[in-house]
């Protein structure tokens, strides 16, 4: 499987924009990227994803390079309840182990009031 | 809709026990997924489920967990004898129809082994 890479931790100031950047060099024409985010004490949520264009729901926007080796994760406006580990993962479209997500590390968001 | 449900919230036991965890997943959700979670690191999958069909236990440790889909609905996940390595978050997830249904993961099972 292709793999992302993330940096361990990040900071943010409550209200201001958070990029969450993921490295994906070796992922392939039809890997999906999804985010998925792990708040305290809580199983794993998920956020966005996305293929070649730019997207936006009501969470966060996914900003997704032009040759799709990076993807960055945007909060708009970072709130407390924010705080969490988000994970960048790579989706297959139809691996033979029937679209199970591999999680790596992921990068732990801090907010601060 | 109701989310994922899992029971217990929280466990200890001494190794060499049995334990056992369940899940009763999103209603109409046909794959089901069981996941280790170690403290500090990203979630692993130990199973899949279709229906009541095993799709990949590739990393399920297999001399001493098992886990069973039997109406392929609700999921059971045991292990038998546990041991220290044990110690982990269980996270039971569900997924819908579609290439990228999300992933529903309820809040799991904390086992602790002392």
């Amino acid at each position: 499987d292709a793999k992302t890479t993330q940096p361990n931790s990040m900071e943010s100031n409550e209200e201001e924009p958070v990029h969450l950047p993921c490295n994906h060099s070796t992922i392939s024409g039809t890997d999906y990227i999804h985010w998925y985010r792990q708040l305290p004490s809580q199983g794993p949520e998920y956020v966005i994803h996305g293929l070649t264009s730019n997207v936006n729901n009501r969470m966060a926007s996914l900003a997704i390079a032009e040759d799709r080796k990076s993807s960055t994760l945007i909060l708009h406006r970072a709130t407390l309840r924010d705080a969490a580990v988000y994970y960048c993962i790579l989706r297959p479209p139809n691996n033979n182990a029937g679209n199970m997500l591999t999680f790596g590390g992921g990068t732990r968001l801090m907010v601060k009031p | 809709e109701a989310g994922v449900a899992q029971s217990p919230r929280y466990k200890i036991i001494e190794k060499r026990q049995s334990v056992a965890f369940w899940c009763n997943p999103i209603s109409g959700h046909a794959t089901l997924y069981w996941y280790q979670q170690i403290l500090g690191q990203g979630p692993k999958l130990l199973i899949q489920f279709q229906n009541n069909g095993v799709v990949d236990d590739s990393q399920l440790p297999k001399d001493r967990f098992s886990a069973e889909r039997l109406k392929g609905v609700d999921s059971t996940l045991k292990i038998q004898p546990a041991k220290l390595e044990d110690s982990a978050v269980y996270l039971c997830a569900s997924r819908g129809q579609g290439l990228n249904s999300p992933l529903h993961f309820g809040n799991g099972t904390r086992l602790t082994v002392t």
